[in-house]
């Protein structure tokens, strides 16, 4: 079984600001990773993701994150926000073998502050 | 379709009434999961397809929650005798299956309130 943590439910930031949102996970077996994010009154949708390789992953829209093994984390970073940014974000993982079901945290609202 | 399609988006019911949500996931995606979306409690996990079967139904909340999907594409959420706690954004997903690290795409829920 895995479990997700996101320990910041919201996160306000001042504009042009960096930021990170937190996430740790849990698991007996190796995990893909995931962040999805949900812009106010749409559906979810992909933000970037790890499968192997590289630890650093990124987004066209300049967030990244890091695969830290060690530590079981995925935090997500961005160094300067935007207005558009606002929206609520999910981390997520989904096993490699066997159960294929799709963990998610319980998100980070982010506010980005003029 | 394009992506993943749910109707409908809002749906009020009263209270004891039997709802139906269906999903019609990306055309070739094998496997089909439903979602569901409450005020500050994130995403929960409710049943998961592969094909037309369900080898993961661990977050049906109760026996009051049914879910079928039948030609490998469109799948129906059935929730009978609603109670005020059910409502809630009913998300679906689906994914290509195939490989292990494809993404799943999400649809745009349906709201159900139930009065």
């Amino acid at each position: 079984a895995q479990s997700v943590t996101q320990l910041d439910s919201q996160v306000p930031v001042f504009e042009e600001a960096p930021v990170e949102l937190r996430c740790n996970y849990s698991s007996s077996v190796s995990v893909y990773l995931f962040w999805y994010v949900q812009y106010p009154n749409q559906g979810l949708q992909l933000l970037l993701k790890y499968l192997s390789g590289s630890t650093l992953v990124e987004s066209i829209n300049g967030f990244e994150a890091e695969f830290n093994k060690s530590q079981t984390s995925f935090h997500l970073r961005k160094p300067s926000v935007h207005i558009s940014d606002t929206a609520e974000y999910f981390c997520a993982v989904r096993s490699q073998f066997g159960n294929e079901k799709l963990t998610f945290g319980t998100g980070t609202r982010l506010t980005i502050i003029p | 379709g394009a992506g993943v399609s749910q109707s409908p988006s809002n749906k009020v019911t009263e209270k004891g009434k039997d709802v139906e949500l269906r999903c019609d996931p990306i055309s070739g995606h094998t496997a089909l999961y439903w979602y569901r979306q409450s005020l500050g409690q994130g995403l929960e996990f409710l049943i998961y397809f592969q094909g037309n079967s369900a080898p993961d139904k661990s977050g049906l909340p109760s026996d009051r929650f049914s879910a079928e999907r039948t030609g490998g594409s469109v799948s129906t959420l059935t929730i009978q005798r609603t109670q005020q706690e059910d409502s809630a954004v009913y998300l679906c997903a689906s994914r290509q299956g195939a490989a292990r690290g494809t993404e799943a795409f999400f649809g745009q829920g349906t709201r159900l309130t139930v009065v």
